[in-house]
């Protein structure tokens, strides 16, 4: 199976700054990862994805970062901003299953 | 767009007691699925299904029991409540099993069950 977790539960962050939230993963034969963002009082929202053939994908203002080699992957947020602030879960899905780790949650300071 | 919906948001139950989450979606799309999710944990997969008709065993399946009669509607019982069910429910469905870019799994609003 896949065993997926985040480094840090809780980040602090600067309006305006770069957010780092990182993720390991055990399972070396996961392919796939995603990038969700959890609202309080709601359900988890796709943020990015990128498949295991590929090392740097971007989006607006988020970039997911993979690193095969020690098995971790990265979300990097551009100037954060209040509306940022959640909870970010890692997936990784290897066969049918995506595991999902604890979460981090994001808080912003203006 | 109505995407995946759950019915009810909140409910509490005694200890015994049955019930039903009910989703449903209107994307057509094949394959739905039930997690959980306790306090700052990650979600844990109950049930899925692949098709109407077809459903398995996710990690944390006992004590559970889902039904795919049609396409849009994935409904997930709870038999006999106990206390360690208590837990934040979510459906979910996406176009096909494997994930690539552009087959998001996309979820419902969650379920807040209580069993007291």
């Amino acid at each position: 199976g896949e065993s997926v977790g985040l480094h840090l539960p809780t980040l602090s962050v600067q309006e305006g700054d770069n957010s780092i939230i990182n993720c390991a993963y055990s399972n070396s034969a996961s392919d796939y990862f995603i990038w969700y963002k959890q609202e309080s009082g709601k359900g988890p929202q796709f943020i990015i994805d990128i498949r295991s053939n590929m090392d740097k994908r971007q989006g607006q203002r988020v970039t997911v970062l993979l690193n095969k080699t020690v098995k971790h992957l990265s979300l990097q947020i551009a100037a954060t901003q209040p509306g940022d602030s959640a909870v970010y879960f890692c997936a990784g899905q290897g066969g049918y299953k995506l595991s999902f780790g604890a979460g981090t949650t994001v808080t912003v300071r203006a | 767009n109505a995407g995946v919906t759950q019915t009810p948001k909140f409910r509490i139950l005694k200890i015994g007691q049955s019930m039903t989450l009910q989703c449903t979606q209107d994307m057509n799309h094949n394959y739905m699925y039930w997690y959980r999710q306790d306090p700052g944990m990650g979600l844990k997969l109950i049930y899925y299904s692949v098709g109407a008709g077809i459903t398995d065993k996710g990690e944390v399946p006992n004590g559970y029991n889902v039904s795919r009669s049609t396409t849009e509607d994935f409904p997930l019982r709870l038999e006999l409540a106990a206390p360690s069910q208590t837990s934040v429910y979510f459906c979910a469905s996406s176009l096909t099993l494997r994930g690539s870019s552009g087959n998001t799994i996309y979820f419902g609003e969650g379920s807040w069950l209580t069993v007291v």
